[in-house]
């Protein structure tokens, strides 16, 4: 996997949006962004994903700079109930094409009200 | 309600049983996958099957054993497990399209294991 690297953590006020950095300097052309989040006690969830152009869905976007060396998430509105940690991955290709998450550390956001 | 559905929730085991995790997935996809999330550490990839078939392996020990019948269904028997095994056991599935795209990943919420 290209390495990532993210702040162990964030604090942001409610209602107002949530801007989590990532790093992926060595990413090569073809691997894509991806984002999920874990939220205590439940399985990780996915966000969002991207290649080169940004990406926006109903949960977050996804700002990613021209030279594909680091993203950025954005949450527009942050809940209470966006408190959770947040991950960073770009996977490698197996020998099978099948994608393999590998999972750092991530970015622990804590929404205050 | 994710997709993914993952049974026991809770399983207290002791270190002499032998017990199964069960994953169910209803999203259609060809690929299922078992992760370990161990106290203040990050997800570890265990296992992944690809149409039914194990493609990945990743030193797990052979105290675990995973088995998959259909593209819909995953299991991981457990024996002789040690106190340090206790952890999140994460199931997920995705579609494998083959080349640089990697669908992504949908997970259950996991069976909370503790072994006395």
């Amino acid at each position: 996997d290209a390495k990532t690297t993210q702040p162990p953590s964030m604090d942001c006020a409610e209602g107002r949006a949530a801007n989590l950095p990532c790093n992926h300097s060595t990413i090569s052309g073809n691997e894509y962004v991806y984002w999920y989040r874990q939220i205590h006690s439940q399985g990780p969830q996915y966000i969002i994903h991207g290649l080169k152009n940004n990406e926006t869905n109903e949960m977050a976007s996804l700002i990613i700079t021209e030279d594909r060396k680091s993203s950025t998430l954005i949450l527009p509105h942050a809940t209470l109930r966006d408190t959770a940690v947040y991950y960073c991955i770009v996977p490698s290709i197996g020998s099978s094409n099948t994608g393999k998450l590998i999972f750092g550390q991530g970015t622990t956001l804590q929404v205050k009200p | 309600e994710t997709g993914v559905t993952q049974t026991p929730r809770h399983l207290v085991m002791g270190m002499t049983n032998k017990k199964s995790l069960k994953c169910e997935q209803h999203l259609g996809h060809n690929a299922m996958y078992w992760y370990k999330q161990s106290a203040k550490k990050p997800l570890e990839l265990m296992f992944v099957y690809s149409l039914e078939e194990r493609v990945e392996n990743n030193s797990v020990p052979s105290r675990f054993s995973p088995e998959c019948p259909n593209s819909s269904h995953l299991f991981l028997h457990l024996h002789t497990l040690q106190p340090e095994d206790s952890a999140l056991y994460l199931c997920a599935s995705s579609q494998d399209r083959g080349g640089s795209y990697n669908s992504p990943l949908h997970f259950g919420n996991g069976t909370r294991l503790t072994v006395t």
